[in-house]
């Protein structure tokens, strides 16, 4: 089967760095995209990786490793507006994206 | 503004009635998708349409129905015989080219059916 892991929950602090981790098994891969949403609002697009390497954007960074299927999120310099869920996505071999549960962050002062 | 509208924001059904939630793009964007969102779980893709007047059931179409009759409207029926209706419902779209492009969704519809 398919699958995506990410953990359920993680805290920071303001004006710390945070790194999100995403490992997946999935049947082919396209891609890894990074998505940030907060409570009751829509994803919105942070990254996508499809080689291997950092890329970087600011304070956030999208890392990706394809053979150990893995990838992480760094947030630097936390803000209390970076407070949301954080959701990776690997599309498929048929160019499905398949979703992992999402990783709540919480920034505390 | 470009962007994907989902109306209304909440709604709120008795069991056993069929409701339609709403879905327009003006990004001109060809493909088109909804999703369901569900506490502690992934998004699940429900269905999706890549050109008009078609489409492809997802992962959860059981339940569920859809039409595109325009490029820029993909309205969900939630029907009666959806055994556990109530989430929160994400439209999104994206277009479709010689590489690969991110999804961008509208700001979602939650409902509740009692």
């Amino acid at each position: 089967g398919q699958n995506i892991d990410q953990p359920t929950e993680m805290t920071a602090t303001e004006g710390a760095i945070v790194q999100i981790n995403c490992t997946y098994q999935t049947s082919g891969f396209n891609g890894l995209f990074w998505y940030q949403q907060h409570a009751g609002e829509a994803p919105t697009f942070l990254s996508y990786n499809v080689l291997d390497g950092l890329e970087e954007k600011g304070r956030f960074s999208s890392f990706l490793s394809r053979s150990k299927g893995y990838s992480y999120l760094l947030l630097k310099e936390l803000q209390m507006k970076d407070s949301a869920s954080y959701l990776c996505a690997v599309l498929d071999s048929n160019y499905q994206l398949i979703w992992g549960a999402g990783t709540k962050l919480i920034i505390k002062p | 503004d470009g962007g994907i509208t989902q109306s209304p924001k909440y709604l709120f059904r008795k069991e056993g009635q069929n409701v339609t939630l709403s879905c327009e793009q003006n990004l001109n964007h060809d493909a088109m998708y909804w999703y369901r969102q569900d506490p502690g779980q992934g998004l699940r893709l429900i269905y999706y349409s890549q050109i008009v007047n078609d489409f492809q059931k997802g992962d959860i179409a059981e339940g569920y129905s859809v039409s595109r009759e325009k490029k820029e409207s993909f309205p969900l029926t939630v029907t009666s015989a959806q055994k556990n209706p109530t989430a929160f419902y994400l439209c999104a779209s994206s277009q479709l080219g010689d590489r690969i492009y991110e999804q961008y969704f509208g700001p979602g519809t939650r409902l509740t059916v009692t």
